[in-house]
């Protein structure tokens, strides 16, 4: 079974500052992908990075970068210079080839303090 | 705007009635997805369908009925519903193509049953 756990039910970040959101993930599978996205109060989900899992290399996307330890099957988003738009909720996804099935941790809520 | 487009965006039902929910793609993708979105609870993947055949029934209650009738149309026809079942219900589609995994999004509709 496809499993992903996000322990940080809420975090807050300064603005400007730098915040890391925590992933860890199982599977069995050894093709697979892992996704950040992002919901706002506004409720569309939103995608904001993706990793391969047989890229080594780790993911960024402008402010935002993924720390992916694969033998730890763990996969963080670390958002740099935080800005207020980036206030949402964050959830961390596995996609696996074999089942073609998006499986999502429960969340991170971010807030970011002015 | 993720291409993907759910109607209505809120709907408020009564016990006995039927309604449907309908959600539009316009990525050319081969996959779509329903998600029940509860508060403090993982999102719960509720049917997929790829190339419009239905390869995933995660144990959902037969008071949801899914319909694919082509690869951008999918509904979720309700009947009979229960005040829990009142959640914000997410579309996703995806192209699940080796290096090209990531859903998309629609608004949701958020349904209250009364």
């Amino acid at each position: 079974a496809q499993t992903v756990t996000q322990s940080q039910p809420e975090m807050s970040v300064q603005e400007a500052e730098t915040v890391t959101l925590s992933c860890t993930y199982d599977t069995s599978e050894s093709d697979y992908y892992l996704f950040w996205y992002k919901q706002p109060p506004s409720r569309q989900m939103i995608l904001v990075i993706r990793q391969e899992a047989y890229k080594q290399q780790n993911a960024t996307e402008n402010r935002f970068s993924v720390n992916f330890q694969k033998a730890a099957k763990s996969f963080s988003l670390k958002i740099s210079d935080s800005q207020l738009g980036d206030a949402a909720m964050y959830f961390c996804a596995l996609f696996t080839s074999g089942t073609y099935k998006y499986i999502f941790g429960t969340g991170t809520r971010l807030k970011v303090l002015a | 705007e993720t291409g993907v487009t759910q109607t209505p965006r809120h709907l408020v039902m009564g016990m006995t009635n039927k309604k449907s929910l309908k959600c539009e793609q316009h990525l050319g993708h081969n996959a779509m997805y329903w998600y029940k979105q509860s508060a403090k609870k993982p999102l719960e993947l509720m049917f997929v369908y790829n190339f419009k055949e239905q390869t995933e029934n995660n144990s959902v209650p037969s008071r949801f009925s899914p319909e694919c009738p082509n690869s951008s149309h999918l509904f979720l026809h309700l009947h009979t519903l229960q005040p829990e079942d009142s959640a914000l219900y997410l579309c996703a589609s995806s192209q699940n193509d080796r290096g090209r995994t990531e859903a998309f999004f629609g608004q949701g509709t958020r349904l209250t049953v009364v």
